[in-house]
């Protein structure tokens, strides 16, 4: 069964603090993506990467950044929390279309609160 | 554009009786993937159903089945036998063949009734 861990299930940050996110597949995808998730909005992305050391922004970059230094981890860096960042973040990846199953996998999930 | 709708926000099914779950899409890829997701309230998204666009059948997972019109772009969900665990949110996701992204709709609050 394809798995992808996200670190921190819960976390609490204060404003200003850095905020890294990790996710790590163990199923070898080519795609990570990181999505948020608030309620009325369904989830919106943040970014996706394709390949190691690549990346492209998705519908809300604003505020995020991302690293992809290995295929297996997808990072998620908050660079200066702010309240409005309070949200559930969820960690996914899939094969390249075509590569196989084309479904998209996610991790369980990391409730962000900042205060 | 890609794009996913899903027009009810919230849906009330009876214990033991089936429910569909509306939802209608939006591409211009050639060769697409439909996709249902449930996310209980504990936050996981668990994978449901795939539709692939040139599948001739429906695709049908156990209580879950797809009801794939591609002229009229819909893939409604219908879960039968409602369950008391099948309350959750449900979620609808399209995947085109030219990029790697996935889109999802806002969702859709299913509470079951004993």
């Amino acid at each position: 069964d394809v798995k992808v861990t996200q670190s921190s299930r819960y976390l609490v940050k204060r404003t200003g603090e850095k905020v890294f996110l990790e996710c790590v597949q163990d199923m070898d995808h080519e795609n990570m993506f990181w999505y948020r998730q608030d309620p009325g909005l369904g989830l919106r992305l943040i970014y996706f990467s394709y390949d190691v050391k690549m990346k492209e922004k998705g519908d809300i970059p604003e505020g995020y950044s991302v690293s992809r230094e290995k295929k297996e981890r997808f990072s998620l860096i908050l660079e200066s929390a702010s309240t409005n960042q309070t949200s559930m973040y969820l960690c996914a990846s899939s094969l390249t279309w075509g590569a196989g199953r084309n479904t998209i996998y996610f991790g369980e999930g990391s409730w962000l609160t900042v205060v | 554009a890609q794009k996913i709708t899903q027009t009810q926000p919230g849906m009330f099914v009876q214990e033991k009786e089936a429910v569909t779950l509306d939802c209608t899409y939006d591409t211009s890829d050639p060769s697409y993937g439909l996709f249902w997701y449930k996310q209980p309230s504990s936050g996981e998204m668990i994978f449901l159903i795939y539709q692939g666009s040139y599948d001739q059948q429906n695709a049908t997972e156990g209580r879950y089945s797809l009801n794939f019109q591609k002229a009229r772009k819909s893939a409604n969900l219908v879960i039968s036998a409602s369950q008391l665990g099948d309350s959750a949110m449900y979620f609808c996701a399209m995947r085109g063949n030219t990029g790697n992204q996935f889109y999802f709709g806002t969702g859709t609050s299913l509470t079951v009734i004993p």
